[in-house]
């Protein structure tokens, strides 16, 4: 059974670089069927895609947030990671990891999430 | 703002059908897909494509599209269908993805 796990600080301090690691159990990272997306959610506030990342290290990113996004594969631990720098307070949101499957019916839909991780961006 | 255009908020009496809309330019080039999320929830995978649920989920959801407009229709509403609703899809260049500003659904 596929599941997803994040992991990483509560909270950052503003100016600096939030990271979060996403912890795959199920099926390998490797796998050539689905790409691999983070996602947050202001409190209150809509979903927002911040990127996505294929077994093959090839990403995508939110025009909004390319400059401050890095996503990348740690493909012996089976896990993939987010870092996002300069952060300010409109940052503070729960992040969320996700698998978004490849295929041509499959609609960019993410079919498993992962709980979700609370970051708090604050000095 | 979202290139994908919600109804903030949608209530429906219970038992009856009520259909939650997304519009978008995309939408005319890009399928979509559907998600509920329950307070302090990840968000679930309800409809994906043009009219695909994933396991487990009732089939009391269905999805539609039309020109610019996918809908995601809940038959006989249920109090546990009380929740907030996203669409997602691409956005006008085809080279994002993009997720509407939700819906919240009451069940009256």
């Amino acid at each position: 059974q596929l599941q997803l796990q994040e992991s990483g600080p509560g909270l950052v301090r503003p100016s600096e670089t939030l990271s979060l690691t996403c912890t795959v159990s199920g099926v390998s990272i490797t796998s050539r069927s689905s790409y691999w997306g983070w996602i947050r959610q202001p409190p209150g506030k809509a979903l927002e895609w911040i990127g996505s990342i294929y077994y093959s290290g090839s990403t995508s990113f939110n025009p909004s947030l390319k400059s401050r996004v890095t996503i990348f594969l740690d493909t012996p631990k089976n896990q993939f990671s987010l870092k996002l720098n300069s952060v300010t307070a409109a940052d503070t949101a729960v992040y969320y990891c996700a698998r978004q499957p490849v295929g041509p019916t499959m609609a960019d839909a993410f079919d498993v999430w992962g709980q979700g991780a609370m970051v708090i961006v604050s000095s | 703002s979202s290139e994908l255009t919600q109804d903030p908020a949608v209530s429906v009496a219970l038992g009856q059908t009520v259909r939650i809309t997304c519009q978008g330019d995309s939408l005319r080039s890009y399928l979509a897909s559907w998600y509920q999320q329950k307070p302090g929830q990840a968000p679930l995978l309800v409809i994906y494509g043009k009219n695909n649920r994933p396991s487990g989920i009732s089939d009391r959801f269905s999805g539609s599209s039309s020109g610019n407009t996918v809908s995601l229709t809940i038959a006989g509403a249920q109090a546990e269908d009380e929740a907030d609703y996203y669409c997602n899809s691409r956005d006008s260049s085809g080279n994002s993805v993009v997720f509407g500003g939700g819906t919240k659904l009451t069940v009256l």
